[in-house]
């Protein structure tokens, strides 16, 4: 079964400095990816995903996020962080299955 | 464009108690649906999913139950809860063209059990 790594419970990060979010996963095949953000007492909203071809995906609100197979990861960045970013991250990963499993999540502070 | 409703928006019960939690997909047709309930500092835990009508697949063994009695309507209910129960439950559909689909998520129900 697939599984999801996010190393990092917490992040703090100053406004307009750059983000990287770490993403490592568990599977045999290529993956299906995603990176979800939350804000607090809210629904799940999608950032960006890969299924196939260019290894860096772009996504909205300025986020990008690269898949290296030999890492086994899908890190997510942000080149200036914005206040509005303060968030909780996921990272999912499918398998085909019509499920998703998620990571444990990382929470990002931004202090101005 | 689609829509997920999720309601009530937030709930208190005693423990004992039944529970129905409710979730209606708008604007697509033969969505998978999920339940998920997430508690603190542990991320997306998967309750339930189903691929169609009256097709139900549990994920992990407890006291909950769901049911799709419609094609875009997803139920889950408990007979009695647990003070465990608490947390904040997340409905959410993708389309049923792929496994490969994105899941799109509903506000969720904050869940108290006292």
């Amino acid at each position: 079964a697939q599984s999801v790594t996010q190393p990092d419970i917490h992040i703090t990060v100053s406004e307009g400095a750059s983000l990287e979010l770490r993403c490592n996963y568990s599977y045999g095949a290529t993956p299906y990816l995603f990176w979800y953000v939350q804000s607090p007492g809210q629904g799940l909203q999608l950032l960006l995903k890969y299924f196939s071809g260019d290894t860096l995906v772009q996504g909205i609100k300025g986020f990008e996020a690269e898949f290296k197979r030999s890492q086994s990861s899908f890190n997510l960045r942000k080149p200036s962080v914005h206040w509005s970013d303060a968030a909780e991250y996921f990272c999912a990963v499918g398998a085909g299955d019509y499920k998703l499993s998620f990571g444990a999540g990382t929470t990002v502070t931004v202090r101005a | 464009s689609q829509t997920i409703h999720q309601w009530p928006a937030t709930l208190v019960q005693p423990v004992g108690s039944p529970l129905s939690l409710e979730c209606t997909v708008e604007g697509t047709s033969n969505p998978n649906l999920y339940w998920y309930r997430q508690a603190a500092g542990r991320g997306l835990q998967l309750l339930f999913y189903s691929v169609g009508i009256g097709q139900i697949s549990s994920e992990v063994p407890q006291n909950l139950s769901a049911s799709r009695p419609q094609d875009r309507q997803f139920i889950l209910s408990s007979k009695k809860l647990l003070l465990s129960d608490s947390g904040f439950y997340l409905c959410a559909w993708s389309g049923a063209s792929g496994a490969e689909d994105e899941q799109f998520f509903g506000p969720g129900t904050r869940l108290t059990v006292l």
